[in-house]
């Protein structure tokens, strides 16, 4: 079956830092590879997304590319703020719809 | 803001109470789907539908779970007998269907606790 697995949190960083969330997968065929966020106290929200091999997704800052050789899609961002701490969560839809997560990742940024 | 909405977004019920979950997605979506979120997990996937028929079923969804859409608009998610394992997030999802990239646009979630 379809499935997700990401680094574990949680992740704490100083403002500035740079931040990476290993994200890894296991699909039959070709998903598509999203990241969503969960900030404090609200729902999930789409950050980025790819849906073929060697496309970079990027938004806010952040970027993930998608790494068929490696069945991977990492989170990157050169420089986070506080803003940025939130719950990190990768996904993947395999053509049937629905979305398989991974657990999550806690990032917490400090000033 | 025309987002995905829920109601309640708490809801606490003792064991073996029925509880019912809305959901209105936004308005133009034709897709919807339930999921479920435990404390440190990712979400899980319940169910979908595509307008007002329910094509998918995960088999975390017992017999004591049941969803409706009924006229393809909001969502009703009920649980009878709840148990103390039905303690979730329970979130709701639509996306609108016309092939590609099957972006979902979440709401807030309901928060069910039972006692």
């Amino acid at each position: 079956g379809n499935s997700v697995t990401q680094m574990e949190g949680p992740v704490t960083l100083s403002e500035e830092a740079f931040l990476t969330i290993n994200c890894t997968y296991t699909a039959t065929g070709y998903p598509s590879l999203f990241w969503y966020v969960q900030y404090p106290g609200e729902g999930l929200q789409l950050l980025l997304k790819a849906t073929k091999a060697d496309d970079k997704g990027s938004n806010k800052g952040f970027e993930a590319t998608y790494r068929k050789e490696t069945t991977s899609f990492h989170l990157e961002k050169g420089s986070v703020q506080v803003s940025d701490s939130a719950v990190y969560f990768c996904a993947l839809s395999a053509g049937d719809y629905k979305l398989s997560f991974g657990a999550g990742t806690t990032v917490t940024v400090r000033a | 803001d025309t987002g995905v909405s829920q109601d309640p977004r708490h809801k606490i019920t003792k064991r073996g109470q029925n509880v019912t979950f809305r959901c209105d997605p936004i308005s133009e979506h034709n897709r919807l789907y339930w999921y479920r979120q435990t404390l440190g997990q990712g979400p899980e996937f319940l169910t979908y539908f595509q307008n007002e028929a329910q094509l998918e079923k995960s088999r975390l969804l017992s017999d004591r779970f049941s969803a409706e859409r009924p006229k393809g608009s909001f969502s009703t998610l009920e649980i009878q007998r709840t148990e103390q394992g039905d303690s979730a997030m329970y979130l709701c999802a639509s996306s609108l269907g016309s092939g590609g990239i099957n972006e979902q646009f979440f709401g807030p979630g309901t928060r069910l606790t039972v006692l």
